[in-house]
């Protein structure tokens, strides 16, 4: 099956700072990735859809100036969490979809698990 | 917009017994359903899923049913394991996103 990464798995930020995730499709070429947050206990939400060369896609109530999503290359999509604050301490993880394959199959990265003290 | 209800939120079960998950959806023209495994402090992964185009799909020791009239399909896991124990989610597209049901917390008892 299709292998995405994430990067770094778990990371640790001072308040007021930025963060950079990474998530890469690492055999095969993802025009699409998709962004998701999730809470203890809670299910995936969905923050924005991610296509190559072109803006993301923001699901409603998400912040697109805090949450930066660059889709530079077919195997990599950034999520920049800009101004971190405790509240965006989450588990994050990413996801691609293999043009291949079904429209609607995705490979899910490992996580990131941020931590803002 | 789909969506997805998943119950029960957690189900415990003796080590060898079955377990049995199940989801609604409310968009007719779904067509695909998929179901994730996650295990703490990782991804989910995919384990199994089902197209609209059949009723039932088994891999191994796990099983996925559709009744597209109800709009439901459930996950049927058999022989379970202690390695079984994680939370599992189902999903049914919107659009070209995924919506995803709440979530299952399955522990399998030695």
């Amino acid at each position: 099956g299709a292998v995405v990464s994430q990067h770094p798995s778990w990371v640790i930020c001072k308040s007021g700072t930025s963060v950079k995730i990474e998530c890469r499709s690492l055999d095969f070429q993802a025009t699409t990735m998709f962004w998701y947050r999730q809470f203890p206990k809670q299910s995936l939400m969905l923050m924005a859809t991610s296509n190559e060369g072109s803006k993301a896609t923001y699901e409603q109530g998400v912040e697109k100036d805090k949450f930066l999503i660059n889709h530079a290359s077919l195997t990599l999509s950034t999520l920049t969490v800009t101004s971190a604050h405790p509240e965006d301490s989450s588990f994050y993880i990413c996801s691609a979809r293999d043009p291949q394959e079904s429209s609607y199959e995705q490979y899910f990265g490992p996580g990131t698990r941020l931590t803002v003290t | 917009g789909e969506n997805v209800e998943q119950h029960p939120s957690t189900l415990s079960v003796q080590e060898g017994d079955s377990a049995v998950i199940k989801c609604t959806y409310s968009d007719s023209a779904s067509n695909y359903f998929p179901w994730y495994k996650q295990e703490l402090g990782k991804g989910p992964q995919l384990i199994i899923d089902i197209r609209s185009n059949v009723g039932e799909k088994k891999d191994q020791r796990i099983a996925v049913t559709l009744n597209k009239t109800a709009k439901h399909f459930s996950l049927h896991i058999t022989e379970t394991q202690p390695e079984d124990s994680a939370v599992y989610f189902c999903a049914a597209p919107a659009g070209n996103k995924l919506t995803f049901g709440g979530g299952t917390r399955v522990l399998v008892k030695p």
